[in-house]
């Protein structure tokens, strides 16, 4: 049983451009989860997606942040306009559920550089 | 305040060393608990559940007290392996979102 899966695993743009992060939920997951980790700082929550719908996007930067999961393929956290700030590596995470024992796996991450 | 506060250390032990991490957490609606370990800031990886009987696993051992509000983890007998940034997570059910304390850095020595 293949963990999840993110990709690319190094993304490099240029300010102004646009950054598209994939993930691949665990088989059997239909829950997933985009975290952020800024330089020295801990993992902040971003986004937390269902099949087609998005259940808490309470982390997520108003501007130029989306996410989306699509009832095929894989899930995409998209920033357009990067920024310098933007830097970082985002992790996605799923679960099988929201139950007491549904523990989140996490990916290897993608770490983003913004020159 | 944050919501989950951890000490940053860093910790230096020797191996063999017993270490102990201690962690806060402000909402009382907080329902599951958790100590992930993450190395050179690589994916986080469950270490092992915290229930308020408490729970051991291996060397191990993690202690919940609601009433504080305070978590805690003991490491035995350290190994070199033991190394890493450890976690405190805190969540509701239903909830969905984990929240992460800062981490504290753990480097064991020979």
């Amino acid at each position: 049983n293949a963990g999840v899966m993110q990709n690319p695993r190094h993304l490099v743009r240029r300010r102004g451009q646009e950054a598209r992060l994939r993930c691949s939920p665990m088989k059997g997951h239909s829950h997933v989860y985009w975290y952020r980790q800024l330089p020295e700082e801990g993992l902040k929550f971003m986004v937390y997606l269902q099949k087609e719908n998005i259940i808490d996007e309470s982390g997520m930067p108003k501007e130029r942040f989306s996410a989306e999961f699509p009832k095929e393929g894989p899930s995409i956290l998209r920033i357009q306009q990067v920024v310098r700030g933007d830097s970082a590596a985002y992790f996605c995470a799923s679960s099988p559920g929201l139950s007491r024992g549904d523990t989140q796996y996490f990916g290897p991450g993608t770490r983003l550089t913004v020159l | 305040r944050k919501e989950v506060e951890q000490d940053p250390g860093p910790f230096n032990v020797p191996e063999g060393a017993t270490v102990a991490f201690n962690c806060t957490y402000s909402n009382s609606a907080s329902q599951s608990f958790f100590w992930y370990r993450q190395d050179c800031r690589k994916e986080p990886k469950l270490l092992m559940s915290v229930y308020s009987s408490g729970n051991e696993d291996g060397r191990f051992t993690a202690q919940l007290n609601r009433a504080s509000q305070y978590i805690s983890l003991l490491i035995r007998d350290s190994k070199l392996s033991d190394s890493a940034t450890y976690l405190c997570v805190v969540t509701r059910w239903s909830y969905g979102k984990l929240t992460f304390g800062q981490g504290t850095i753990l480097t064991v020595h020979p």
